[in-house]
């Protein structure tokens, strides 16, 4: 099955810093690789993904990359601010191949503080 | 409106308890979904409903009972439960689950501990 690392776990920088969060996966099947945050006593947020058939994707001040010949995808934050501290899941996701579901798996998580 | 909503929020129960956990969303989505989140992990999928069907169980124990009563309503029935089944319970649903463009709308989630 698929297995998906990330790193660091715990990611500490000052306000306006930019952060990189870095996950790797098993799986070369996976097709699709969303980021969630958990903000704490709430469940997790998508805050972007990317198709495997890009290479990268940005929103704002958020970005992410995918490399699948190294099967391996970063986000990115630049401008950190104090609100962004929370945990960060990325998660990789392919067809499951008798029910044709996507199924979610997910990194462990980084636990990301913004100091002011 | 993005929203699924978890009730309640909290629960305590006892390990002969029954106690039901409950999903709702109103986004027309026809997939939900059942995690399991321990404190400092990643979520673990429990079960997935299709078009009000179980369509995957992840091996969970049958101390666990879901059930799907329409498309917008998702269960947890909770039955003899132990202490390390103690966790956030978080609720998802995608518009159908099997779109390499769905996306999963989580609840808040149910934190449960069971003494």
């Amino acid at each position: 099955g698929e297995n998906v690392e990330q790193h660091p776990s715990t990611l500490s920088v000052q306000e306006g810093d930019s952060a990189v969060i870095k996950c790797t996966y098993s799986d070369s099947a996976s097709n699709y690789f969303p980021w969630y945050k958990q903000e704490l006593g709430k469940g997790p947020q998508l805050i972007i993904d990317i198709r495997s058939n890009v290479g990268e994707k940005k929103d704002q001040r958020i970005a992410v990359t995918l490399n699948k010949t190294a099967k391996h995808f970063s986000l990115h934050i630049t401008e950190t601010q104090p609100e962004d501290s929370a945990v960060y899941f990325c998660a990789a996701s392919k067809r499951a191949r008798f029910t044709g579901f996507q199924k979610l798996v997910f990194g462990t998580g980084t636990r990301l503080l913004v100091s002011p | 409106d993005t929203e699924v909503t978890q009730t309640p929020k909290h629960l305590v129960m006892g390990m002969t308890n029954k106690k039901s956990l409950k999903c709702e969303q109103h986004m027309g989505h026809r997939a939900m979904y059942w995690y399991k989140q321990k404190a400092k992990k990643p979520p673990e999928l429990m079960f997935v409903y299709s078009y009000e069907k179980l369509s995957i169980n992840e091996s969970v124990p049958s101390r666990f009972s879901p059930e799907c009563p329409n498309s917008s309503l998702l269960n947890l029935h909770l039955h003899a439960l132990q202490p390390e089944d103690s966790a956030l319970y978080l609720c998802a649903s995608s518009p159908s689950g099997s779109s390499i463009r769905d996306i999963q709308y989580f609840g808040a989630g149910t934190r449960l501990s069971v003494l």
